[in-house]
């Protein structure tokens, strides 16, 4: 079956560092959606990717779909203390159309 | 435009009772689904579901796990002779389409089981 993975798990960060959290799929997706959870709260859509190799910003965050659409990326430059929470991946793929699964998360921690 | 509403918010229940959790989708959306996040852990997909019809149920446990959305009124994840095991939060979502389009979610329902 499909398995989608995101590392690292836990990342702990000064304020101001770069944060990076990767997702990893086993087959070619349709697409992909990145969440934020804030701790105690529920998940946030925060952007999808469609596009093989597509790039999108939002202010300090960074996303990026991989040229095979297997994979992506979400980057944060010189994080804040708002940026605390648990990013997750969530994909679909176009062999389970009808299914989407979401990665284990990246709970992002700062010190500020 | 409500955004996607759960209740209730937190549910207390006693080994052996059930466990009723609603879901009111966002206005429009007629596609929701329902998953189950463990303390500390990520979200795991339970069902899918369309007005009336289960879509995939693949992530439900086969037994005591129930789901439904009827043509009026909210969907309802129905958990019957509630173990401990069953504590965690128990979150909807809801999209105006496919799977693959944005999903709202709402704000949980946390059932603790003592």
């Amino acid at each position: 079956g499909q398995q989608v993975m995101q590392i690292p798990q836990y990342q702990h960060v000064q304020e101001g560092e770069d944060f990076t959290t990767y997702c990893n799929s086993s087959t070619t997706l349709s697409n992909i959606q990145w969440y934020k959870q804030r701790p105690g709260g529920h998940p946030v859509f925060l952007i999808q990717l469609v596009k093989s190799g597509e790039v999108k910003k939002q202010k300090r965050l960074t996303f990026q779909f991989g040229e095979a659409k297997k994979n992506s990326s979400l980057h944060i430059t010189a994080t804040q203390t708002t940026d605390v929470g648990t990013y997750f991946c969530a994909v679909t793929a176009y062999s389970s159309a009808s299914k989407i699964i979401f990665g284990s998360g990246t709970r992002l921690s700062i010190r500020p | 435009n409500a955004g996607v509403m759960q209740n209730p918010r937190h549910l207390v229940r006693r080994r052996g009772q059930e466990a009723r959790l609603r879901c009111s989708p966002m206005k429009g959306h007629s596609h929701v689904y329902w998953y189950r996040q463990l303390p500390e852990e990520g979200l795991k997909f339970m069902v899918y579901l369309q007005k009336e019809n289960i879509i995939d149920e693949s992530g439900m446990p086969k037994e005591r796990f129930s789901a439904e959305f009827p043509k009026e009124g909210p969907s309802i994840l129905r958990i019957q002779q509630v173990v401990r095991g069953d504590s965690a939060a128990y979150f909807c979502a809801s999209s105006p389409g496919a799977p693959g389009e944005t999903q709202y979610f709402g704000p949980g329902t946390r059932l603790l089981v003592l």
